[in-house]
């Protein structure tokens, strides 16, 4: 089994509507990190947590939302989708200022 | 100016070359590096970390230049395989910034 799993992988939705991303790790890491990729682009930070009560902006917050329930779960949401959010949507974990873990990616398409 | 900055690519290069990678960071106070591979449209993965000493994994070379503020990557003996996007990695506090990659293409 994959040790860092994103649901749903694939994603279609309208403008306005509410989304979540999940993520879910089973390699026991404290931290959690939320990416977005846009095409010929590299990943650019969302949001990220060191811990279950410790969560951070990143690059890109605004439009976003995320929720750490938990050390392995960390959910991130779209309030209200809007098309420039399409892109592809990237959970890590680390342990400290280790090597990131990368889960395979949720491909969201806002129309 | 971006944060961290790579060669733009694309690079083309036939089996058995040697190829090298540089990407530029403006932040003084970056504390770790690294080096990921990411195959087309799949998830980032750890090529290797850059070291104030240079290291090397293989055919894999990496290098960091604190003062001028860059690290390299270079592949020698290029293969087939290696066919992928670089990410250069900078971390400081916590939060990595990422490159914008480099594609490297090895043909036949």
């Amino acid at each position: 089994d994959a040790d860092v799993t994103q649901t749903p992988r694939n994603r279609i939705t309208k403008t306005g509507k509410r989304i979540m991303l999940e993520c879910s790790q089973t390699k026991g890491h404290d931290r959690m990190y939320w990416y977005r990729q846009d095409p010929g682009l590299g990943l650019r930070l969302i949001y990220y947590s060191f811990d279950v009560k410790d969560i951070n902006k990143g690059e890109i917050s605004d439009g976003y939302s995320v929720s750490r329930q938990a050390q392995a779960k960390f959910s991130l949401s779209l309030e209200s989708a809007i098309p420039n959010q399409t892109a592809l949507y990237f959970c890590a974990t680390s342990e400290g200022l280790n090597e990131q873990f990368f889960g395979p990616g949720t491909r969201l398409t806002v129309l | 100016r971006k944060e961290v900055e790579q060669d733009p690519g694309p690079f083309n290069v036939p089996e058995g070359a040697t190829v090298a990678f540089n990407c530029t960071y403006s932040n003084s106070a970056s504390q770790s590096f690294f080096w990921y591979r990411q195959d087309c449209r799949k998830e980032p993965k750890l090529l290797m970390s850059v070291y104030s000493s240079g290291n090397e994994d293989g055919r894999f070379t990496a290098q960091l230049n604190r003062a001028s503020q860059y690290i390299s990557l270079l592949i020698r003996d290029s293969k087939l395989s290696d066919s992928a996007t670089y990410l250069c990695v900078v971390e400081y506090a916590g939060k990595s910034t990422f490159g914008d990659g480099t594609t490297l293409t090895v043909k036949p």
